[in-house]
């Protein structure tokens, strides 16, 4: 039973990078039959897909315009794990951040960060 | 981007009887690349329907899904108690990927 576990921290500060790593067990962040993703949730936004990474012989990303030049999405082979990073971030990035796996759908989800952006 | 709109915002009904909750993207597009998810008070969405109209491994036969034109339907046959809750639609059609703004399902 494959599984996501998200770490991070949960309070930054306007400008800040916001960092989040999903380990994953249970499955491969090489396989080639999957793309891991973040996708975040607020009450102003919805469910909001931020970006995505996959390895097709090569690491492929793919970002939400509206985030293009802040987000960048990374994975670690070594450790099984990929990671978020979303620079400049202001009060609007407040939100819960899930890792998710997708086939195409997202059938594999992590429990969920709670990021707060605050002065 | 496809937008997608969800209706309506939040459908109140009793155990036992049935949902209907739409789903409408902007685009119609051609591949049947659509997925339904249910999700509860401080849970991650699950999946609930995939390719449309595929129930997701363990997903009980009273959810459906199905498609005409641009317009998708999830349908609860009969309401269990468990499945009141918020329910999303998405896209994986084409990037970037896109969800609806969901349907609470309520007593």
């Amino acid at each position: 039973q494959a599984q996501l576990q998200q770490t991070g921290p949960g309070l930054l500060k306007p400008a800040q990078t916001l960092s989040l790593t999903c380990a994953i067990s249970g499955d491969s962040v090489s396989t080639n039959s999957a793309a891991w993703n973040w996708i975040r949730q607020s009450p102003s936004r919805g469910l909001e897909w931020l970006g995505s990474t996959k390895y097709r012989s090569k690491w492929i990303n793919d970002y939400a315009p509206s985030l293009k030049g802040r987000i960048s999405i990374n994975a670690d082979a070594s450790k099984n794990q990929f990671s978020l990073h979303l620079s400049s971030v202001t009060p609007e990035d407040t939100a819960i951040y899930y890792c998710a796996r997708a086939a195409w759908y997202f059938d594999l989800w992590g429990r969920g960060t709670l990021v707060s952006v605050s002065t | 981007e496809i937008v997608l709109t969800q209706s309506p915002g939040t459908l109140s009904l009793s155990p036992g009887e049935r949902a209907t909750l739409s789903c409408r993207a902007s685009h119609n597009f051609v591949n049947n690349f659509f997925a339904w998810y249910q999700q509860k008070p401080g849970r991650a969405p699950r999946l609930l329907i995939y390719g449309t109209s595929t129930r997701a491994p363990g997903i009980p036969d009273r959810f459906s899904g199905s498609r005409s034109g641009p317009d998708f339907t999830l349908t609860i046959s009969r309401l269990e108690p468990e499945d009141f809750a918020v329910y999303f639609c998405q896209q994986y059609d084409s990037s970037p990927l896109t969800f609806g703004g969901g349907t609470k399902v309520e007593i």
